[in-house]
């Protein structure tokens, strides 16, 4: 889905190295999300936020960190990566108000090998 | 607790044929139920939602999936595959806890059309 976007698309980085992944949106959603896909365990949210004030962490936040520097922006942040952080990592975004019936739209995943 | 079973890892059918991607759920209070398809290299794509009503819930592409509350189920149907169906289809669940809504995702089925 064009409308949200994210960089890099594919990263290749060492042990200990900090790195960011960026995701943008033009959808004017209020949520944001991030997850990672791992073969044989589906996907796993790792932070969210109902908007610029509210960050919660999900099911793995341990290792990551995120920033939401605007409605449009939410960073996903490895602060020192190792090699079980080698993943596919989505952004997704939804409207919000509508509580559990909401629909999630995802970018187009950042794919992430920690060496 | 919430959690979604796809017990088929891997479906193969007929173009041609009907095809049934399995699901079954397990959440606190009423269910959302949601369907999404990973082509590759892309993100997850929406392909549609069970809220509340009608048990029979029509999305894109000609799919559909039937609820049923009695064995926790939320099928994926098509009556007619393509080969451009083959894809990985991942069912998903809304987290019952106020405030949130975290979707828990199943492990995907990979769907293989065989001309």
């Amino acid at each position: 889905d064009a409308d949200v976007t994210q960089t890099p698309r594919n990263r290749i980085t060492k042990t200990g190295k900090r790195i960011m992944l960026e995701c943008s949106q033009t959808k004017g959603h209020d949520r944001m999300y991030w997850y990672r896909q791992d073969p044989g365990l589906g996907l796993r949210l790792i932070y969210y936020s109902f908007d610029v004030k509210d960050i919660n962490k999900g099911e793995i936040s341990d290792g990551y960190s995120v920033s939401r520097q605007a409605q449009a922006k939410f960073s996903l942040s490895l602060e020192s990566a190792i090699p079980n952080q080698t993943a596919l990592y989505f952004c997704a975004t939804a409207v919000g108000g509508a509580g559990r019936q909401e629909t999630q739209y995802f970018g187009p995943g950042t794919r992430l090998l920690v060496l | 607790a919430q959690s979604v079973a796809q017990p088929e890892d891997q479906v193969n059918v007929a173009e041609g044929n009907p095809l049934t991607v399995k699901c079954t759920y397990s959440v606190s209070g009423n269910p959302y139920l949601f369907w999404y398809v990973q082509y590759p290299n892309r993100g997850l794509q929406f392909l549609l939602k069970y809220i509340t009503g009608d048990n029979l819930v029509k999305g894109s592409y000609g799919f559909e999936a039937e609820f049923n509350k009695s064995q926790t189920s939320f099928h994926l149907k098509k009556p007619s595959a393509l080969v451009s169906d083959s894809a990985l289809y991942f069912c998903a669940v809304s987290s019952g806890q106020t405030g949130a809504n975290n979707l828990f995702f199943g492990t995907g089925t990979r769907l293989t059309v065989i001309p």
